[in-house]
């Protein structure tokens, strides 16, 4: 099965500074990589998404890019807030209403 | 936006009983939904892929006779939780997608406490 890993696992910066947590991942046929965003006892959030025919995408203070030769995506965090702090999660599937394999979890800190 | 539902929010009970959780897709058809099971500062591990109209598929680990899913209609599946036990005590969540999409709709998850 897929197996997905994240690093780092927690990240503490302060407000402003940046922020980048990679994700990778083993199986080649994925092609839908997602960023969720999940608050203690929430459900998770999406933040970001893309798709394996595109190697970059941004939304505001977002950002992710793909490697898909090297099996790797990243999340991209400019301008950091101290609500940006939560846990994030990457989850790579094999596309349409196919099932997402969890990454290990990153811990995000935003210091004032 | 896709709204999805999960009734209860929290559950608690007595080891040995069992406990049905709901999935609902309130403004979609759904004929496909997963479930997640989250532990304490752990991720989200996938249990089974619900199909409506048929069997679900269970993950490798997964004891499909004590987690009993059930897709009877385009907007509901039932995850039921047999003979729970204190071990079994997590946060499970529900998604689907919409037909032919990419991004899932999560629901707000149960927290299941098996005393």
């Amino acid at each position: 099965g897929e197996n997905v890993e994240q690093h780092p696992s927690t990240l503490s910066v302060q407000e402003g500074d940046s922020a980048v947590i990679k994700c990778t991942y083993s199986d080649s046929a994925s092609n839908y990589f997602p960023w969720y965003k999940q608050e203690l006892g929430k459900r998770p959030q999406l933040i970001i998404d893309i798709r394996s025919n595109v190697g970059e995408k941004k939304d505001q203070r977002i950002a992710v890019t793909l490697n898909k030769t090297a099996k790797h995506f990243s999340l991209h965090i400019t301008e950091t807030q101290p609500e940006d702090s939560a846990v994030y999660f990457c989850a790579p599937g094999g596309g349409t209403a196919s099932k997402l394999t969890f990454g290990t979890g990153t811990r995000l800190q935003v210091t004032l | 936006g896709a709204v999805v539902s999960q009734h209860p929010s929290r559950v608690i009970c007595k080891s040995g009983t069992s406990v049905k959780i709901e999935c609902r897709s309130l403004d979609f058809q759904a004929t496909t939904m997963f479930w997640y099971r989250q532990f304490p500062k752990k991720s989200l591990m996938l249990m089974a892929t619900s199909n409506e109209g048929s069997k679900a598929t269970y993950e490798q680990g997964v004891e499909k006779d004590k987690f009993l899913i059930n897709h009877a209609s385009l907007t509901l599946s039932t995850l039921t939780v047999t003979s729970a036990h204190p071990e079994d005590s997590s946060f499970y969540i529900c998604s689907a997608p919409l037909a032919g999409g990419w991004e899932q709709f999560f629901g707000p998850g149960t927290r299941l406490t098996v005393l």
